[in-house]
């Protein structure tokens, strides 16, 4: 069946430019999280979205970074001005209620020249 | 959230039973054991979780002790593509849970 599906699977830019990942979640599910992990790191969350509610945005690094649910669906997420502390594996799950567990994407592995 | 203590890392035979540890000494009534594992360059694959009574799904084993401070995933026969970190995880019962890793298992399964 169809799981969660990001893109671009790789990105390669120059630092100051502006980038959008993209994210498709499982159909159905409610919740929708962002996190990045770094070379040798663990996982770092980023932000949350639940059906309607306003999102969780605890996690974002600084206020380069912002992301959009639209629809209760597919999610954008933006950095702006990239830096190279930026590169990282930037990676979607989604879930579909509480108690439930969270399904990744592979994961968007961008990298900052 | 409770606080999870597996071995760094582990190898195991083609064909036999992998059994991966996780300590949890400190885990509160309402927290599940959740685990995950991530192969290389791909991103986390949710594999089980449970309670207190132990789970059994197409992947893997849970067994997690009366006193619920330890736990076990078995994977019944582990294959080359089963190599992997192994991420054992407890979380509350809550709608908005934020997954941190710590720096799990390394699983080599050999031939």
């Amino acid at each position: 069946g169809a799981g969660v599906s990001q893109s671009p699977s790789n990105k390669v830019t120059e630092k100051g430019k502006d980038v959008e990942l993209r994210c498709d979640p499982i159909s159905g599910h409610t919740a929708l999280y962002w996190y990045r992990q770094s070379l040798g790191q663990g996982l770092e969350f980023l932000i949350y979205f639940q059906g309607n509610s306003a999102p969780d945005k605890s996690g974002l690094p600084s206020d380069r970074f912002s992301a959009e649910r639209t629809g209760g669906s597919v999610s954008t997420l933006t950095i702006q001005r990239t830096q190279q502390e930026d590169s990282a594996v930037y990676l979607c799950a989604s879930r579909p209620g509480p108690n439930q567990p969270q399904h990744f994407g592979d994961g968007t592995r961008l990298s900052i020249l | 959230d409770a606080k999870t203590t597996q071995p760094t890392s582990m190898d195991c035979a083609e064909g036999r039973a992998a059994n991966l540890p996780c300590n949890h000494s400190t885990i509160s009534g309402n927290e599940y054991v959740y685990w995950y594992r991530q192969i290389h360059s791909q991103g986390p694959q949710y594999i089980i979780h449970g309670l207190k009574n132990n789970e059994t799904n197409e992947m893997a084993s849970l067994i997690i002790t009366e006193d619920r401070k330890s736990s076990t995933l078995i994977l019944p026969h582990a294959t080359l593509r089963d190599t992997a970190v192994y991420y054992c995880i407890v979380r509350a019962s809550s709608n908005d849970y934020k997954l941190s890793f710590g720096a799990g298992t390394t699983v080599t399964v050999r031939a």
